[in-house]
């Protein structure tokens, strides 16, 4: 069965230093998100893509963060100058098409877990 | 007000037997849907099992059934013959599809434990 890939597994980084978290969604897929799970706590709405731009985004998404599709195949999120409290799990998820109702599930990465020193 | 609501933080059952993991939703839109999620140990999120807002059936996906009453808006999730590979963290979550939005709302979780 086709996965949500996600790489790397842990990133461990100083404050104040970008990084970047890659994603490999399901080819057959159209929209693509970033969640976060800051640690025991539940899963956050970042940031949805389609159509090679943002859909939508939540105001946890604010001007640190950044999200591209750069080749088709990868979709990647960027986080300029990284704080203390971006330490969480990011979560890639993608979904086809969906019909009116919305059916389509979100298939979920393993997930990245960001660490900031 | 949250969009969802899991009321039990931490649920106990015993192997073979069944549970039900509660989950409360509100929306104003007509048009939604409603997934659970697994979420072992290892980090990993798992898709369980979906109910859109218009079907008038409860989802099935084998030893997992929804129990959706639309009026109390509950989708409480019902595992049947319990495994210790059950053991995790259950999310329900909610899309508002008339809105246009596509993002899930995620509840805070409830973690099962499957006693031996």
């Amino acid at each position: 069965e086709p996965e949500v890939t996600q790489t790397p597994s842990h990133q461990v980084t100083q404050m104040g230093q970008e990084v970047i978290l890659r994603c490999v969604p399901i080819s057959n897929h159209l929209y693509f998100y970033w969640y976060r799970q800051i640690l025991g706590q539940k899963v956050e709405f970042l940031v949805s893509f389609y159509n090679n731009e943002i859909s939508e985004k939540s105001e946890i998404f604010d001007d640190q963060f950044s999200v591209e599709r750069p080749d088709g195949s990868n979709f990647t999120l960027k986080i300029r100058s990284t704080k203390l409290e971006d330490s969480a799990m990011y979560f890639c998820a993608g979904s086809g098409q969906g019909t009116t109702t919305g059916n389509q599930p979100q298939h979920f990465g393993d997930g990245t877990r960001l660490s900031i020193l | 007000a949250q969009k969802i609501t899991q009321t039990q933080p931490g649920m106990f059952v015993q192997e073979k037997e069944a549970v039900t993991l509660d989950c409360t939703y509100d929306t104003s839109d007509q048009s939604y849907g409603l997934f659970w999620y697994k979420q072992p140990s290892s980090g990993e999120m798992i898709f369980l099992i979906y109910q859109g807002s218009y079907d008038e059936q409860n989802a099935t996906e084998g030893r997992y059934s929804l129990n959706f009453q639309k009026a109390r808006k509950s989708a409480n999730l019902v595992i049947s013959a319990s495994q210790l590979g059950d053991s995790a963290m259950y999310f329900c979550a909610m899309r508002e599809w008339q809105t246009g939005a596509n993002n899930l709302f995620f509840g805070t979780g409830t973690r099962l434990t499957v006693i031996p």
